[in-house]
């Protein structure tokens, strides 16, 4: 099991540039999501899905999109990048059901910086 | 609302010294679940424990131990006998007991532990 994959490891972008951010997950977890950290904020929750079709927003979902179109992947998508969205983004998994909240996997992460 | 607070930014111990990282948490939710995550210098997140409302009882991993307690609304970590290999960020978590949940994290402690 590869487990929770994303890519790329690094990006460089420019203001107003878009891009996608891949996550792939090879456990059939039906929940997915996406984090960003910064510095002193820890984790916060940008947008999440709990299966094929299904995504809400978190904490900070402005400026990202997101779709689940498959159970593996889940990309997140920058519409038009700003300073403020450089970040290291990380993607994660998990199990859902059985009426209990089940520890999340992360994938590597991607440093993203905005210039 | 659903808050953790991590109020130690950062730890420094001598190798050996036994540390305690602090988490102490806020939610209205009677059913709950509370993680700790490691973040070495690598950059991974590394899933530690998960431990649920209604069990109370305290953990232990090897050096790692964790102390839940409902009264004060704390779920601290302690490792004993540290070693260079813990340098780290910790995270603690939180997470609500429905279908759609999301994970608070707390900001997170950085522990240097020096030779």
């Amino acid at each position: 099991n590869a487990g929770v994959t994303q890519t790329p490891k690094f990006q460089v972008l420019k203001t107003g540039q878009s891009m996608t951010l891949q996550c792939a997950q090879d456990m059939n977890h039906e929940y997915m999501s996406w984090y960003r950290q910064d510095p002193g904020m820890g984790l916060r929750l940008i947008h999440y899905s709990v299966g094929a079709g299904i995504t809400d927003q978190g904490e900070v979902p402005n400026g990202y999109n997101v779709s689940r179109s498959t159970t593996e992947d889940f990309p997140l998508r920058l519409l038009s990048a700003a300073p403020s969205q450089t970040s290291v983004y990380f993607c994660a998994s998990r199990v859902l059901g059985g009426g209990q909240a089940y520890e999340q996997y992360f994938g590597p992460g991607t440093r993203l910086t905005v210039t | 609302a659903q808050k953790v607070t991590q109020a130690q930014t950062e730890i420094s111990v001598v190798e050996k010294e036994d540390v305690t990282l602090d988490c102490v948490y806020e939610t209205r939710d009677t059913t709950y679940y509370l993680f700790w995550y490691k973040q070495p210098p690598s950059g991974e997140l590394v899933f530690l424990i998960r431990r649920n409302s209604f069990d109370e009882q305290n953990e232990i991993s090897g050096r790692y131990s964790w102390n839940f307690q409902k009264s004060t609304s704390s779920f601290n970590f302690t490792i004993t006998a540290s070693q260079v290999v813990d340098s780290a960020v910790y995270f603690c978590a939180l997470s609500g007991p429905v279908f759609f949940n999301k994970f608070y994290f707390g900001s997170g402690t950085k522990l240097n532990v020096k030779p």
